[in-house]
Order: structure tokens, then C-alpha cells, then sequence
């Protein structure tokens, strides 16, 4: 089946401008990820969302970062004022339910933001 | 601290050898899983191998085993007979019981395979 899809897969910006990314989950796929995944490190979290909601956005970096996802599929993740250290790629991963620990997250390919 | 500790930045193995990537973690929960994920150049992360605290056998799948030493909390992994594809990042993760829990990762480590 298909997997957790993200567009677009890169985005150059300017400094200053707004971007949105978006996420497609698996079907079927009640909870919802965002990280992000600066150069040589890890994925850094940074919201989860159960269906329409967001249950837990303590890993947005600041007021700048917002995101959505109106009918508990796709999501869009939303960044204001751009800047520099906005770069990264951003990763997008679905599971079946989030309160069991024993579901695996599945990843989408990523978007890879340059903010110029 | 840390909640996942991988200490190895690099490793190097010759194709058709066994290699062990390290893993060390850190929670209070009595319940959690430990996952490992594969990142190939191409960028995208691909689930390889899950590991729950109460699990008594050492998880399986394929060439992938993973070394669960609860006591030392470390969940290392194991890959037999290294293969050139193998080259990548390897990521361990930890998903705990408590509350709206999401994935938490360690820093990685570079696997090259050669021929």
C-alpha cells in the first residue's frame, strides 16, 4: 500500500517568507508526526497529533511554527518569518495509535527546506 | 540527560561480516519500546527491528537481531553477514508508556560497508 507521502520534496525560500509542507499519512493511520532532522543528527520532535488534534506540540521551537490537520489526515506544517536556521529536512511519520508503545512510526522521504 | 545513547559516530565492517551498533537508554517507565531505523543517503528513515520492555526473547527479523540487556539498558543491534546496501545511518529509538509519547532518537551511527 502506499506509504506516508510528503510534498513538496524540496523548498528553497527566502528569508522572511512563509512555507507550508504537507503530509499525507497512511491510511488507516490515526496519529501523526512532525520532526525535524538537521544535518548529522537525529529526528528532533517537534508536534504529534491523535486525529484532528494536536496532543502534544512541545517540540515547536517557537510561535513561528504552527501546524494543522483540519480532518485528522493529512496535515500541513505551517512556518512563518522564515530564517536561517529554519533549514532542515522536515519528516513526516504516521502509526496505527499512539498509545501504544509498541507502534512503530513509518516516515515519509522528507522535505528538505533552504531558507537562503 | 540523554534519553538514547549512541556512542559510536562510524563504524566500518567488511561485506559479509557481523556488526554490533550500540545502543544505551534512559528512562524511568517500566513499559517503553526500543526501535531501530535505517537512513540510507537517499534520506528516507525505514523501520528495521522492535524490541518492548517485557519482550523475553531477543527480537528477530531477518539478518537484524537485537541484543536486549535490560538490567544495563542497552538494546543493541546486530546485522549478520553485512551487506554493501547496509551502508547507512542507523538510528535506535525509544517510544515510552507514559502519556502522548511520541518516538525519541539518538544521534545515529554511520555504518560502511566495504567490499
Amino acid at each position: 500500500g502506499a506509504g506516508v507521502s510528503q510534498t513538496p520534496s524540496n523548498k528553497v525560500t527566502e528569508k522572511g517568507k512563509y512555507v507550508e509542507l504537507r503530509c499525507d499519512p497512511i491510511s488507516g493511520h490515526t496519529a501523526l508526526y512532525w520532526y525535524r532532522q538537521s544535518l548529522g543528527q537525529g529526528p528532533e520532535f517537534l508536534i504529534y497529533f491523535q486525529g484532528t488534534g494536536a496532543a502534544d506540540d512541545s517540540g515547536l521551537p517557537n510561535d513561528r511554527f504552527f501546524a494543522v490537520r483540519p480532518e485528522g489526515s493529512v496535515s500541513t506544517l505551517k512556518i512563518q518569518r522564515t530564517e536561517r536556521g529554519d533549514s532542515a529536512v522536515y519528516l513526516c511519520a504516521s502509526s496505527l495509535g499512539s498509545r501504544s508503545y509498541n507502534s512503530p512510526l513509518h516516515f515519509g522521504n522528507g522535505t528538505r527546506l533552504t531558507v537562503t | 540527560a540523554q534519553k538514547i545513547t549512541q556512542t559510536q559516530p562510524g563504524m566500518f565492517v567488511q561485506e559479509k561480516e557481523a556488526v554490533t551498533l550500540d545502543c544505551t537508554y534512559d528512562t524511568s517507565d517500566q513499559s517503553y519500546g526500543l526501535f531501530w531505523y535505517k537512513q540510507p543517503s537517499s534520506g528516507e528513515m525505514i523501520f528495521l527491528i522492535y524490541q518492548g520492555s517485557y519482550d523475553e526473547q531477543n527480537a528477530t527479523e531477518g539478518r537484524y537481531s537485537l541484543n536486549f540487556q535490560k538490567a544495563r539498558k542497552s538494546a543493541n543491534l546486530v546485522i549478520s553477514a553485512s551487506q554493501l546496501g547496509d551502508s547507512a545511518m542507523y538510528f535506535c529509538a525509544m517510544r515510552e508508556n507514559s502519556g502522548y509519547s511520541t518516538l525519541t532518537f539518538g544521534k545515529g551511527t554511520m555504518l560502511l560497508v566495504s567490499p
